[in-house]
């Protein structure tokens, strides 16, 4: 079964720093592109972030960029979130999910970890 | 950004009603929409790929149209797995985009 699981999520103020993980199974996953969305009551589901299957090209959401850094690991079978200068409008649940090459859809997806930015 | 604009944002319907969502675009997409379904507690699911496509294991009374900027989410003889909350969402330029879901409950 192919199978996303997120960790890392918890509470922390204003300004801090956060590192998300998401570990991928039943899947060669260096072979894929590898996303993440946050999803927030306010704006709710947002794409923040994309890494290609080799980890060579990245890609951010405006509202990240310069703040967070995605990356893998694929002898780990990892992808990671690295979440700095942490704001308030961060606040969310953020899924790890998948786009296979030549598809244009997020497939499987994590079952998500909790971010809260507050002080 | 293309922003995706789902109507209604909620709705109640019985058992074996068909339930109707549309989904527009600010741009033409082309047919690179999908459909989420979310569950509370649970991450979105594809439902439909490209404005059309029923994904594996999706049951056939779901059913995706349209082409461009507007299209429609119709689910034929609702059942009681189906109360959730539905998104499309545009991948025909990046950042791809969602939109703000459309919620249907038990009347």
């Amino acid at each position: 079964e192919e199978q996303l699981v997120e960790s890392g999520g918890g509470l922390v103020q204003p300004g801090g720093s956060l590192r998300l993980s998401c570990a991928a199974s039943g899947f060669t996953f260096s072979k894929y592109w590898m996303h993440w969305v946050r999803q927030d009551p306010a704006k709710g589901l947002v794409w923040v972030s994309r890494i290609s299957s080799d980890g060579s090209s990245r890609f951010y959401a405006d509202s990240v960029k310069g703040r967070f850094t995605i990356s893998r690991d694929n002898a780990k079978n990892t992808l990671y979130l690295q979440m700095n200068s942490l704001r308030a409008e961060d606040t969310g649940v953020y899924y790890c999910t998948r786009v296979e090459e030549g598809r244009y859809w997020f497939d499987p997806w994590g079952q998500g970890t909790l971010v809260k930015v507050s002080s | 950004d293309i922003q995706m604009t789902q109507s209604p944002s909620s709705l109640s319907a019985s058992v074996g009603d068909r339930v109707t969502i549309t989904c527009r675009a600010s741009h033409s997409i082309s047919s690179y929409l999908n459909w989420y379904q979310q569950k509370p507690g649970k991450a979105p699911k594809v439902l439909i790929s490209v404005a059309s496509s029923l994904r594996s294991g999706v049951p056939s009374r779901f059913s995706g149209s349209g082409s461009g900027t507007d299209f429609t989410l119709t689910i034929n003889s609702v059942e009681p797995e189906d109360f959730a909350t539905y998104y499309c969402q545009q991948s025909y330029i990046s950042p791809w985009t969602f939109g703000q879901g459309t919620k249907v409950e038990i009347k």
